[in-house]
């Protein structure tokens, strides 16, 4: 069965730092390009980044681009999502999701992690 | 500028059908998309990719219920003999060069 778990969401002070991770399991997870979405409270979901299968290549929004940092240890089978000067406007439910290739769609999601930035 | 568009919201008894609908801006009517499902407090859940050509593929488990078609830049979601469960959002998404777009969500409530 496939599985992504996200796990390292909490409350943490604008500015501050987490770094949020993505268990894989069930599948071959190293074949597999994964993305960050999240979606803040009440709100759709938005995209944030994606690596792909061999970690080589990594792409970012605008919105986060130069605080984030996508990054994947293969062997692990576990996503990561550095994230560093944090804003009020990053609070969210962070998901992972996989895709078998770089423009086809994502088949499975997690279940995501809350992200809340507040003093 | 790739732009997906949905209509905020929907609704439709139970044991009835439903069709959404997730257009395209112009120019990007060949595009594929996927549609998602998100039930409330829980993460999405993939639906079915749909093509252009109305043909579509879906995702483990999801029942005969959920159908997708085609028509220029629309592309639509149909869900037949509705229960209780599906009363969810529903997102339409595709990819660009770099990053996926999503639509904006529809919630469907169910009568």
């Amino acid at each position: 069965e496939v599985q992504l778990v996200e796990s390292g969401g909490g409350l943490v002070q604008p500015g501050g730092s987490l770094r949020l991770s993505c268990a894989a399991s069930g599948f071959t997870f190293s074949s597999y390009w994964m993305h960050w979405v999240r979606q803040a409270p009440g709100k759709g979901l938005v995209w944030v980044s994606r690596i792909n299968s061999d970690g080589s290549s990594t792409s970012y929004a605008d919105s986060v681009k130069g605080r984030f940092t996508i990054s994947r240890d293969n062997a692990k089978n576990t996503l990561y999502l550095q994230m560093n000067s944090l804003r009020a406007e990053d609070t969210a439910v962070y998901y992972c999701a996989r895709t078998l290739k770089q423009y086809s769609s994502p088949d499975y999601w997690g279940q995501g992690t809350l992200v809340t930035v507040s003093s | 500028q790739l732009v997906l568009t949905q209509s905020p919201s929907a609704s439709a008894s139970l044991g009835a059908s439903v069709k959404l609908t997730c257009t395209l801006s112009s120019g990007h009517s060949s595009y594929a998309i996927a549609w998602h499902q998100q039930q409330p407090e829980k993460g999405p859940r993939y639906l079915m990719k749909l093509n252009s050509d109305g043909s579509h593929s879906k995702g483990d488990g999801i029942p005969d219920r959920f159908s997708g078609s085609s028509s220029g830049a629309e592309r639509y979601l149909t869900i037949s003999s509705l229960q209780s469960e599906d009363e969810a959002d529903y997102y339409c998404q595709t990819w660009g060069t770099v990053a996926w777009v999503f639509g904006g969500g529809t919630k469907l409530t169910v009568l």
